[in-house]
């Protein structure tokens, strides 16, 4: 089955500063690719996403790329802010519309 | 609210007791997938239905866990004989399956505690 592997697990940054996590993936069928952010105690909630037959896509400060030669994925947080502060999660869907998660990363955003 | 909602937010029970929890998707998802998330952790993919099919099952689902979708609604999970390992946040998501998108919206989830 699908693996996914996050890094790096904790990742703090300074206000205004660029926050940058890496996902890898193992099934090359894989062909969807969330991100979700979750608050404490809160319910993950997708922040952008990325299809299979695409290699970059922006929604204002957050921006993911896809490399599927390489099976790798990253989120790009451009300005961070305080309440960016979160655990952000990667997914991958393989040919089984199956979601296979990442880790998580905890980011948080020194004022 | 219209989103993905879940009852009981929080669940308490001792050991060898049997759990339901519920999941009532966004009216008209005709897909709806089961998570287990533990502290710390990715959620890890359970179960998931289309309509009223349950199409997968992950190798995670041990015999005591069972779910149902019985109208294409809304969607029981139970646990018998419950252990404490069995302690997580269970999440509920929904989707609707287009030709290009299948977007998965979660639910609040409901937290089992097991003593």
């Amino acid at each position: 089955g699908e693996n996914v592997e996050q890094h790096p697990s904790t990742l703090s940054v300074q206000e205004g500063d660029s926050a940058v996590i890496k996902c890898t993936y193992s099934d090359s069928a894989s062909n969807y690719f969330p991100w979700y952010k979750q608050e404490l105690g809160k319910r993950p909630q997708l922040i952008i996403d990325i299809r299979s037959n695409v290699g970059e896509k922006k929604d204002q400060r957050i921006a993911v790329t896809l490399n599927k030669t390489a099976k790798h994925f990253s989120l790009h947080i451009t300005e961070t802010q305080p309440e960016d502060s979160a655990v952000y999660f990667c997914a991958a869907r393989d040919a089984g519309n199956m979601l296979t998660f990442g880790g998580g990363t905890r980011l948080m955003v020194k004022p | 609210d219209t989103g993905v909602s879940q009852n009981p937010r929080h669940k308490i029970t001792k050991r060898g007791q049997n759990v339901t929890f519920r999941c009532d998707p966004i009216s008209e998802h005709n897909r709806l997938y089961w998570y287990r998330q533990t502290l710390g952790q990715g959620p890890e993919f359970l179960t998931y239905f289309q309509n009223e099919a349950q199409l997968e099952k992950s190798r995670l689902l041990s015999d005591r866990f069972s779910a149902e979708r019985p109208k294409g609604s809304f969607s029981t999970l139970e646990i018998q004989r419950t252990e404490q390992g069995d302690s997580a946040m269970y999440l509920c998501a929904s989707s609707l399956l287009q030709v290009s998108t299948d977007t998965q919206y979660f639910g609040p989830g409901t937290r089992l505690t097991v003593l």
